[in-house]
């Protein structure tokens, strides 16, 4: 079946340096791929997204590829900040008997200190 | 707008006893879902439905009920509670499950089974 797995947190970065996320996927069809964060005490919202392959998502900074020959969804921002503190989810939805269905990777908290 | 509304956000039940975890939206979207978040465990699809009068059961349904009788509203009851429905519970929805469309999350509804 389909599956996100994505790096075990937490994740502690002074501010300013560079961030990796690691985020790599299983499906059997064509899925789209997001990046999901979730500040402390509030609802998952949607980060970025790309919807095939060698599409790159950017938004806030962050930006991650879409790539099909490794099945990953890297997330990665050039200069982390203090607010980017949350936890980011992988995740990818896949038509599967003519719904789509959403699958989250288990999370990973990032800690930026100052 | 209010986007997706989650009512209660904290809520403590003794085993056994049933409730009812209120969502709604104001954004016509035909697609709601319910989520659990659990420590370790990301995001898991509880039921979710593609419209109304139309339900059906994700990866966690057991001990859950869901109905939708308007496209607003998608409620989550438990009928008798246990320990292991200690989680915090997210409400979702989408414009349409045709699509690759992002999912709007409401606040969460923490709930404590003892």
């Amino acid at each position: 079946g389909n599956s996100v797995t994505q790096m075990e947190g937490p994740v502690t970065l002074s501010e300013e340096a560079f961030l990796t996320i690691n985020c790599t996927y299983t499906a059997t069809g064509y899925p789209s791929l997001f990046w999901y964060v979730q500040y402390p005490g509030e609802g998952l919202q949607l980060l970025l997204k790309a919807t095939k392959a060698d599409d790159k998502g950017s938004n806030k900074g962050f930006e991650a590829t879409y790539r099909k020959e490794t099945t990953s969804f890297h997330l990665e921002k050039g200069s982390v900040q203090v607010s980017d503190s949350a936890v980011y989810f992988c995740a990818l939805s896949d038509k599967a008997s003519g719904t789509y269905k959403y699958i989250f990777g288990t999370g990973t908290r990032l800690k930026v200190l100052a | 707008n209010a986007g997706v509304t989650q009512t209660p956000k904290f809520q403590v039940l003794k085993t056994g006893q049933s409730m009812t975890l209120q969502c709604a939206q104001d954004m016509n979207h035909e697609y709601m879902s319910w989520y659990r978040q659990d420590p370790g465990m990301g995001l898991r699809l509880i039921h979710y439905s593609v419209g109304a009068g139309i339900t059906d059961q994700g990866e966690v349904p057991n001990g859950y009920n869901v109905s939708r009788s308007t496209t607003e509203d998608f409620p989550l009851r438990l009928l008798s509670a246990a320990p292991s429905q200690t989680s915090v519970y997210f409400c979702a929805s989408s414009y349409s499950q045709r699509n690759t469309g992002e999912l709007f999350f409401g606040e969460g509804s923490r709930l404590t089974v003892l």
